[in-house]
């Protein structure tokens, strides 16, 4: 079945330092989804992106889709405590199925 | 809206019991899918259902079964409880399935001794 390679596994921060999660396949997706779940939460939507080479912006969050529509990323601006939580990409194939990475734990140091 | 429950919160079984964990949502979604998640392991897909009447496997559907019998709920049957199926187990939904955003109710956290 289609696999998603997420990295890193874990990222520490201090407040105020940028982070990046990556999100590759070796597919091409139809579509990527980014999530994001705080620690005993569930997770929650944060940006679907769909066409290729396509960056969307969520204030200090840029998600961006390959140009080839394998790969995808989410970058933090000055991260803050706020930002503190696990981030998931989705990937969308050719099924009706959504395959998610295995996340990047974000931690921040105040 | 309630958006998506799950019920029960917290339960515990004994190797070989069988239960059934609850799903409903009031968004009128005719896609809805089961998830459970493992530390390290992220949301692995066990079954997801696109409308009424139907239903599929994911990854990982060995010991657990599904039914779709009306929009709202999606309930998942674990046959004869493991170990192994000891995870935190959530239910989502969504309007038109892999191409939207996909809502997650609470989770459900299940151990089995």
């Amino acid at each position: 079945g289609q696999q998603v390679m997420q990295i890193p596994q874990y990222q520490h921060v201090q407040e105020g330092e940028d982070f990046t999660t990556y999100c590759n396949s070796s597919t091409t997706l139809s579509n990527i989804q980014w999530y994001k779940q705080r620690p005993g939460g569930h997770p929650v939507f944060l940006i679907q992106l769909v066409k290729s080479g396509e960056v969307k912006k969520q204030k200090r969050l840029t998600f961006q889709f390959g140009e080839a529509k394998k790969n995808s990323s989410l970058h933090i601006t000055a991260t803050q405590t706020t930002d503190v939580g696990t981030y998931f990409c989705a990937a969308g194939g050719s099924n009706y199925k959504l395959t998610f990475g295995k996340g990047t734990l974000l931690t921040v140091n105040p | 809206n309630a958006g998506v429950t799950q019920t029960p919160k917290f339960q515990v079984l004994k190797t070989g019991q069988s239960m059934t964990l609850q799903c409903a949502q009031d968004m009128n979604h005719e896609y809805m899918s089961w998830y459970r998640q493992d530390p390290g392991m992220g949301l692995r897909l066990i079954h997801y259902s696109v409308g009424a009447g139907i239903t599929d496997q994911g990854e990982v559907p060995n010991g657990y079964n599904v039914s779709r019998s009306t929009t709202e709920d999606f309930p998942l049957r674990l046959l004869s409880a493991a170990p192994s199926q000891t995870s935190v187990y959530f239910c989502a939904s969504s309007y038109k399935g892999r191409l939207d955003e996909q809502f997650f109710g609470p989770g459900t956290r299940l151990t089995v001794l």
